[in-house]
């Protein structure tokens, strides 16, 4: 079982639609959760940064974290096609020192005009 | 600044070579970290390096090291290079004891 499980997708959508993407953990230690969005031929961009848990908006972003289940969530409100990339969901259990950051598999989301 | 650059951005070599890829880390971050990303993959965490000493190893065979310079800059190298190792290669670079890491574009490995 890998310690970070998320649905590949593809999910596709049409424009202005709310978005929700989600991963899994088996790993109760992690602490910190981060969501990243990789467009094509790029490295993976920072989204949203969540420690513990609770709820951070950021705009039309809204990360979720219930550590009880150990599932975090990203949703993504009027989404537009400049949305359309991979996200990916990342954990770690000491945020930025020692590195380690374990990623979900990502998902591929289209967002139709 | 001035963010994370890599360099090639593509390379193509035979199995059994060995591979130098390079990263030049955002101005003033003092720790960075390599990633390996498989087609359809999520990154997975190679090594992390603070000042020019290895911090932190993933499940990746010595034959993958590394080398953080004066300058912050680092090189991943790979010898005996096998097909499974085709792959992006990612940098990440971050400021030790602060939040945020700064990931670059990559280098797109392709082994034959």
């Amino acid at each position: 079982q890998k310690e970070v499980e998320q649905d590949p997708g593809p999910l596709s959508v049409p424009e202005g639609a709310i978005v929700s993407l989600n991963c899994t953990y088996s790993n109760s230690a992690f602490q910190y959760f981060m969501w990243y969005r990789q467009y094509s031929r790029k490295g993976p961009e920072l989204l949203m940064y969540t420690y513990s848990s609770g709820n951070k908006e950021d705009g039309r972003f809204t990360a979720q974290v219930d550590k009880s289940s150990k599932y975090i969530s990203l949703f993504i409100r009027d989404s537009q096609p400049s949305d359309s990339a991979t996200y990916l969901c990342a954990m770690s259990m000491i945020y930025n020192q020692g590195g380690k950051l374990i990623f979900g598999q990502g998902t591929e989301l289209s967002v139709k005009p | 600044e001035t963010g994370v650059t890599q360099s090639p951005t593509h390379l193509i070599k035979t199995r059994g070579q060995q591979v130098t890829l390079r990263c030049s880390s955002q101005s003033g971050h003092n720790t960075v970290s390599w990633y390996q990303q498989a087609l359809g993959q999520g990154p997975q965490f190679i090594f992390q390096y603070y000042r020019e000493e290895e911090n932190g190893r993933g499940n990746f065979p010595p034959r993958f090291s590394g080398l953080q310079f004066p300058n912050y800059s680092s090189e991943l190298n790979v010898n005996a290079l096998e097909l499974d190792d085709s792959a992006l290669y990612l940098c990440a670079s971050s400021l030790q004891g602060r939040s945020g890491y700064t990931f670059g574009s990559g280098t797109r490995l392709t082994v034959v």
